[in-house]
């Protein structure tokens, strides 16, 4: 089945500095790649996804690229704020069945 | 329009007992699935469907079962909770374009 490793597990930032946050998949046949956010105690929140016929993404401070041939995808967040810490997690999706394969997730720590 | 919605937020159980828990949507989402998070290693896909009467088997299984026999409704039955199953669960339903929307989660302790 498909794998999704993450990294790093926990990262911290200056307010203002950008954060990357990358993923690899094992299984090159996924084609949908989301991201989520997770605050303390809430839901998975989806901010970003990219499919596999898109290269790059972007949404005000938040920017996904897709590598298809090395099979990695990334997540930058530029011009971070507090309110950007919580936990960020990727996901890789195949088929029709929309079943998500999440990676173990990155702990985001923006300092004021 | 309120989204998923599970219930109970909270739970605790005895080992050996059994209880469902509660998924609804009200977006007319095709897809609906069943995921736990424990700490440090992500959320797992339990079990999903992808239409009324279509169930299937995620990456850990045992232990639970499902059933769909509306659009709506994704009901999941833990049928002898063990303290391997303390965990958070999440409830997600998905439309053709992809996105996954969750539930607020429930979270069971078994003991």
């Amino acid at each position: 089945g498909e794998n999704v490793e993450q990294h790093p597990s926990t990262l911290s930032v200056q307010e203002g500095d950008s954060a990357v946050i990358k993923c690899t998949y094992s299984d090159s046949a996924s084609n949908y790649f989301p991201w989520y956010k997770q605050e303390l105690g809430k839901r998975p929140q989806l901010i970003i996804d990219i499919r596999s016929n898109v290269g790059e993404k972007k949404d005000q401070r938040i920017a996904v690229t897709l590598n298809k041939t090395a099979k990695h995808f990334s997540l930058h967040i530029t011009e971070t704020q507090p309110e950007d810490s919580a936990v960020y997690f990727c996901a890789a999706s195949k088929g029709s069945a929309r079943q998500l394969t999440f990676g173990s997730g990155t702990q985001l720590t923006v300092l004021p | 329009n309120a989204g998923v919605t599970q219930t109970p937020k909270f739970q605790v159980l005895k080992t050996g007992q059994s209880m469902t828990l509660q998924c609804a949507q009200d977006m007319n989402h095709e897809y609906m699935s069943w995921y736990r998070q424990d700490p440090g290693m992500g959320l797992r896909l339990i079990h999903y469907s992808v239409g009324a009467g279509i169930t299937d088997q995620g990456e850990v299984p045992n232990g639970y079962n499902v059933s769909r026999s509306t659009t709506e409704d994704f009901p999941l039955r833990l049928l002898s909770a063990a303290p391997s199953q303390t965990s958070v669960y999440f409830c997600a339903s998905s439309s053709g374009q992809f996105a996954a929307f969750f539930g607020q989660g429930t979270r069971l302790t078994v003991v």
